[in-house]
C-alpha cells in the first residue's frame, strides 16, 4: 500500500447536497490531483493542487472544489450534487517533476 | 487534446501463459511519459511500469514489458507467466512532461486469469 489516504471509503448523499472528500498525500509529496471515476470508465482529471495553489484544472463545473493545506493534505469539495456525480473518487500525489504519482484507494461517492 | 484508447475492454488468459493489452494514444507532442496501471478490486490504482518517450528501449519490469511504438503512437503491454494475482482492471494513461504532469487514461481493459 501506498502512503495516500482517502476518507471517507463510502459516502451516500442526497441530491443537491454538498460533500467533502479528504486527502492525505504521501509524506513528502507537494502535488495532490484529483480524479473521478465512472462505472465502467477510466479516472478523469478534476483538478491539481500545488504547494496550495490551483495548478491545473479538468473539465470540471466550478461547484467541484478543492483546498489543498499547509502539510499538503487535500480537500475536494462538490456542491449541488447531481445523480451524475456517482463515481469513485481518487487523489494522487506525487513530487513535483517526479513521474510516478501514488493513489488513494479511493471514496466511493453514491447519490441518491 | 490527448487521447487514450484501450479497444479491448476484457481478456483471457490461462495461468503461466502470456498475454498482451493493447494501447493506442494520439498527441501533438514529442516529449511525454506512457503508463500502465493495475486496479484490482481494492480499487487503488498501482503503477505496472511506465515508459519514457524518448527513450527507444522498450520498459521491463519483471514479467512485464512494454512494445513501444512511437511512430505508430501504440503502447502495449505484455505480461508473461500470468499469475492469479495478476488478475484486474488495466488501464492505459499517458502524461505530458510539462504542465500540471495529469494523467489521461485510457478505458480500461479487464484481465481474467483462468487456472
Amino acid at each position: 500500500e501506498t502512503g495516500v489516504t482517502q476518507s471517507p471509503t463510502h459516502l451516500i448523499k442526497t441530491r443537491g447536497q454538498q460533500v467533502t472528500l479528504r486527502c492525505s498525500s504521501q509524506s513528502g509529496h507537494n502535488t495532490v490531483s484529483w480524479y473521478q471515476q465512472a462505472l465502467g470508465q477510466g479516472p478523469q482529471f478534476i483538478f491539481q493542487y500545488y504547494r496550495e495553489e490551483e495548478n491545473g484544472r479538468g473539465n470540471f463545473p466550478p461547484r467541484f472544489s478543492g483546498l489543498q493545506f499547509p502539510n499538503y493534505s487535500s480537500e475536494l469539495n462538490v456542491n449541488a450534487l447531481e445523480l451524475d456525480d456517482s463515481a469513485l473518487y481518487l487523489c494522487a500525489s506525487s513530487s513535483k517533476g517526479n513521474t510516478e504519482a501514488f493513489f488513494g484507494q479511493g471514496t466511493r461517492l453514491t447519490v441518491v | 487534446a490527448q487521447t487514450v484508447t484501450q479497444s479491448q475492454p476484457e481478456m483471457s488468459v490461462q495461468e503461466a501463459e502470456t498475454v498482451t493489452l493493447s494501447c493506442t494514444y494520439d498527441t501533438s507532442e514529442s516529449d511525454y511519459y506512457l503508463f500502465w496501471y493495475k486496479q484490482p478490486p481494492s480499487r487503488q490504482m498501482i503503477l505496472v511500469i511506465r515508459q519514457e518517450a524518448y527513450k527507444q528501449q522498450n520498459a521491463t519490469e519483471n514479467r512485464f514489458s512494454v512494445n513501444f511504438q512511437k511512430a505508430a503512437k501504440s503502447f502495449s503491454l505484455k505480461i508473461s507467466d500470468s499469475q492469479l494475482g495478476d488478475a484486474a482492471m488495466y488501464f492505459c494513461a499517458y502524461r505530458a512532461n510539462f504542465g500540471n504532469e495529469k494523467l489521461t487514461f485510457g478505458t480500461g481493459t479487464r484481465l481474467t486469469i483462468i487456472p
